[in-house]
């Protein structure tokens, strides 16, 4: 069966650091790039982040280039995000993705993650 | 990177079909996008990813119940004999050099 079980997450002060995972099965993880997508209380889905399969490239949204640091490891068939300098914006459910291939879109989610940042 | 632009809400009756559409912004016409949907305190779900030809593809074990089509830049996600299951959100998702981009999302009512 092809999964993404999430963990991490949790209440954090702002300017505080977190790192969310998200482990793969069922799929060849190695070929896959894989991405961070968030949803605020109440609002859409917006995309945050994507590593090609090699972990050669990076990509993120303007809203969090330099706080968010996106890594995986293959060998472990598991994607990372690093999140520093939180912002009470960025509280949402975080949610790991798989795409086709390298620069494909989605089509398996992982559960989510909630990440409250509040003081 | 394109704009992708849904209504906020639509609503069928038990039985009916019901007919989404997802608009590409100027430029990006050719583009395939995705469709997902969320139910209420859910992940997200992908049903099927559709080509500007009008060509899709159904997630496994997605019901052919849904269905997509094109016609210019609108991208179409047709759901036929809705179920009271099927009251969710929907998401249209495009992409473009490992770049992604979501609709606003249009909330699906079962009457």
């Amino acid at each position: 069966e092809v999964q993404l079980v999430q963990s991490g997450g949790g209440l954090v002060q702002p300017g505080g650091s977190l790192r969310l995972s998200c482990v793969a099965s069922g799929f060849t993880f190695r070929t896959s790039a894989m991405s961070w997508v968030r949803q605020a209380p109440g609002k859409g889905l917006e995309w945050v982040s994507t590593i090609t399969g090699r972990g050669t490239g990076t990509y993120y949204a303007d809203s969090v280039r330099g706080r968010f640091t996106v890594s995986r490891d293959n060998s472990k068939t598991t994607l990372f995000v690093e999140i520093n300098s939180l912002r009470t914006e960025d509280t949402a459910i975080y949610y790991c993705a798989k795409s086709g291939s390298d620069e494909d879109g989605f089509d398996i989610w992982g559960q989510g993650t909630m990440v409250t940042v509040s003081s | 990177q394109p704009v992708l632009t849904q209504s906020s809400s639509a609503s069928a009756s038990l039985g009916s079909s019901v007919k989404l559409t997802c608009t590409l912004s100027s430029g990006h016409s050719t583009y395939t996008i995705a469709w997902h949907q969320q139910k209420s305190g859910k992940a997200p779900q992908f049903l099927l990813q559709l080509e500007d030809s009008g060509r899709y593809h159904l997630g496994t074990g997605v019901p052919n119940r849904f269905s997509g089509s094109s016609s210019g830049s609108d991208r179409h996600l047709t759901i036929s004999n809705v179920q009271s299951e099927d009251e969710a959100d929907y998401y249209c998702e495009a992409w473009d050099s490992n770049i992604h981009v979501f609709g606003g999302g249009t909330k699906v009512t079962v009457l």
